[in-house]
């Protein structure tokens, strides 16, 4: 999905380990998201940002802490890893207006 | 193993079929209306959307339709093909909140 990068791919953590997802933009937008996606469910959400310097709380935020370093970048870390936050984690942006939001191609993190 | 998309609904058609998806959505003041397909191991890709103002729209080889007295949308996907296989979702938007359904499994047939 062209626009929106993460990183890592991939990611097994043990239990109470720490760790940094990143997502980068190149298409200016504003507004940035965190999803989670769960087998069976609609995606939820974590936390976003609806321009530099802030971030807001979402449906699902218990665990999690965000950083919207600039306009590009928004990062989402999990201080002490626990299997319930085994998910697929997707980045969103959007723009003004009635836009859809464009996904990166997520990342998949699994916590023994 | 791939885990997005287990346990959905599947609907499963021939190639060359049409196909239509529907979805069920619960807010009354959503004004905005989006469907999204989802390939294995990708992120979700927007495919069309459409105003509450409106009641269809047609993009290339779909077509949302929208019935906002019983709170219900629907994807058509004309002439499916093989690379229409894949997890469609819609979302409802209102405000800054976006509300994403679960998902049906789309399966095309040879």
């Amino acid at each position: 999905n062209a626009g929106v990068t993460q990183t890592p791919k991939f990611q097994v953590l043990k239990t109470g380990q720490s760790m940094t997802l990143q997502c980068a933009q190149d298409m200016n937008h504003n507004s940035m998201y965190w999803y989670r996606q769960d087998p069976g469910m609609g995606l939820r959400l974590i936390y976003y940002s609806a321009s530099e310097g802030t971030t807001d709380k979402g449906e699902v935020p218990n665990g999690y802490n965000v950083s919207r370093l600039n306009k590009r970048e928004f990062s989402l870390r999990l201080e002490s890893a626990a299997p319930s936050q085994t998910s697929v984690y997707f980045c969103a942006i959007r723009g003004q207006g009635h836009q859809p939001q464009h996904f990166g191609d997520g990342t998949r993190l699994s916590i023994l | 193993g791939e885990s997005v998309g287990l346990h959905l609904p599947t609907l499963s058609v021939q190639e060359g079929d049409n196909s239509i998806i529907n979805c069920a959505y619960s807010n009354s003041a959503s004004d905005y209306f989006i469907w999204y397909k989802q390939e294995s191991g990708k992120g979700p890709q927007f495919i069309i959307d459409i105003r509450s103002n409106m009641d269809k729209r047609q993009g290339q080889r779909v077509t949302v339709l929208l019935n906002k007295t019983v709170k219900h949308l629907s994807l058509q996907i004309a002439a499916t093909q093989p690379g229409d296989s894949a997890v469609y979702f819609c979302a409802e938007i209102y405000g800054q909140n976006f509300v994403f359904g679960p998902g049906t499994r789309l399966s095309v047939l040879p």
